[in-house]
């Protein structure tokens, strides 16, 4: 089956330090790979995506590459802030199913 | 935008009472979830309807029921609550347009204490 594994957290950073949140996956076919985040008080929210091998997506200075070597999708920021600060989940959708899997989800926590 | 809405953002109910959260979604999506989100758990998937008046289990369905008589509506119910049911329940919804990379969109949430 599939799976989705996140690097636990929290993770605390300061202000403008580089970010990097690890998500490794396996997966039956060639799968669609997925960053939600989750403000406090919220409901998950795409970050961004990719869809296949090589891929990199990107959105509100956050990246991420699909690594078919590797079964990988690292999230990274160059220069966090205080409002990046929440809970990321990295995801995956096989073809064929409607439902994703998700990890279990990192809680990021960005001082001043 | 996609706009996925929670008819409650936070709701208390007493043990035993039959409890309905109710989840709309605006943009014609044929597939709908529920799941329940528990710190230290992450999301666990409680039903699915990928059609009208269609349902299938998730992973934890017990205790719990789901109806989907219109496209845009997916209710979950819980026919007995417990404590063990105080959670944060989130509702998405997905197409199944363009295959598996159309992502889910989420409401908010529903912060349910049951008493």
């Amino acid at each position: 089956g599939n799976s989705v594994t996140q690097m636990e957290g929290p993770v605390t950073l300061s202000e403008e330090a580089f970010l990097t949140i690890n998500c490794t996956y396996t997966a039956t076919g060639y799968p669609s790979l997925f960053w939600y985040v989750q403000y406090p008080g919220e409901g998950l929210q795409l970050l961004l995506k990719a869809t296949k091998a090589d891929d990199k997506g990107s959105n509100k200075g956050f990246e991420a590459t699909y690594r078919k070597e590797t079964t990988s999708f690292h999230l990274e920021k160059g220069s966090v802030q205080v409002s990046d600060s929440a809970v990321y989940f990295c995801a995956l959708r096989s073809g064929g199913s409607y439902i994703p899997t998700f990890g279990r989800g990192t809680s990021l926590i960005v001082h001043p | 935008d996609v706009k996925v809405t929670q008819s409650s953002r936070y709701l208390v109910k007493r043990t035993g009472e039959k409890v309905f959260l109710e989840c709309v979604q605006d943009m014609d999506h044929e597939n709908m979830f529920w799941y329940r989100q528990d710190p230290g758990l992450g999301l666990r998937l409680i039903y699915f309807s990928y059609d009208v008046k269609m349902k299938e289990k998730g992973d934890i369905p017990e205790g719990y029921s789901v109806s989907r008589e219109k496209k845009e509506r997916f209710s979950l119910i819980l026919e007995s609550a417990s404590t063990n049911q105080t959670s944060m329940y989130l509702c998405a919804s997905s197409s199944t347009q363009g295959g598996s990379n159309q992502p889910q969109h989420f409401g908010d949430g529903t912060r349910l204490s049951i008493l």
